[in-house]
């Protein structure tokens, strides 16, 4: 069963407007963390923003901030004022420590592409 | 600091050849960690340690062996190659002590083809 979805194969945004990249997990486990990942088109794997299960308040990292919906599974990430070196894709994720040890869960990716 | 290596960056092997894809890390890390990267699939998990001697398995660990003899070291061997391990490979680190909320290193990733 997939863990973690991310709905959006591909998203467009104007330079300077903000975008919100979708994802959704699946877990009955109360502790979890969540990540959001960027890899450039050099095919490195950058850490972006990292949001705990028990976390109250949204995480913010500069022009990133998750919006995590506990309610809802779901931790979406918002960049704001796009510049063009914000194109890469995307990645969702998800750290779980459980019977079957630890997991990390990984979404299908969301390319983005900023518009000059 | 080198972070984390991973060598080599490419490779082309024939079915039924074996190889050792090697990952090393600087940073001290209990933790380390091997991913391959599908078109379409995301990141999935193959093995994983959380320290020297001890390993796990992930989500896809079929056809692939590991072993943890030093903090630095993670290899990962293809016994077997198959067309089906074509992919690309992350090793990646992270502090086991605070798995749920650690930020993972990748290594710049092997690219693996299979013919």
């Amino acid at each position: 069963a997939q863990k973690i979805t991310q709905t959006q194969p591909g998203m467009f945004v104007q330079e300077k407007e903000a975008v919100t990249l979708d994802c959704t997990y699946d877990t009955s486990d109360p502790s979890y963390g969540l990540f959001w990942y960027k890899q450039p088109s050099s095919g490195e794997m950058i850490f972006l923003i990292y949001q705990g299960s028990y976390d109250q308040q949204n995480a913010t990292e500069g022009r990133y901030s998750l919006n995590f919906q506990k309610a809802r599974k779901s931790a979406n990430l918002v960049i704001s004022a796009s510049q063009l070196g914000d194109s890469a894709m995307y990645f969702c994720a998800m750290t779980l420590q459980g019977n079957t040890g630890n997991q990390f869960y990984f979404g299908t990716g969301t390319s983005l592409t900023v518009i000059p | 600091n080198a972070g984390v290596t991973q060598t080599p960056k490419f490779q082309v092997l024939k079915t039924g050849q074996s190889m050792t894809l090697q990952c090393a890390q600087d940073m001290n890390h209990e933790y380390m960690s091997w991913y391959r990267q599908d078109p379409g699939m995301g990141l999935r998990l193959i093995h994983y340690s959380v320290g020297a001697g001890i390993t796990d398995q992930g989500e896809v660990p079929n056809g692939y062996n590991v072993s943890r003899s030093t903090t630095e070291d993670f290899p990962l061997r293809l016994l077997s190659a198959a067309p089906s391990q074509t992919s690309v490979y992350f090793c990646a680190t992270n502090e086991a002590g605070t798995f749920l909320e650690a930020e993972q290193y990748f290594g710049p990733g092997t690219r693996l083809t299979v013919t």
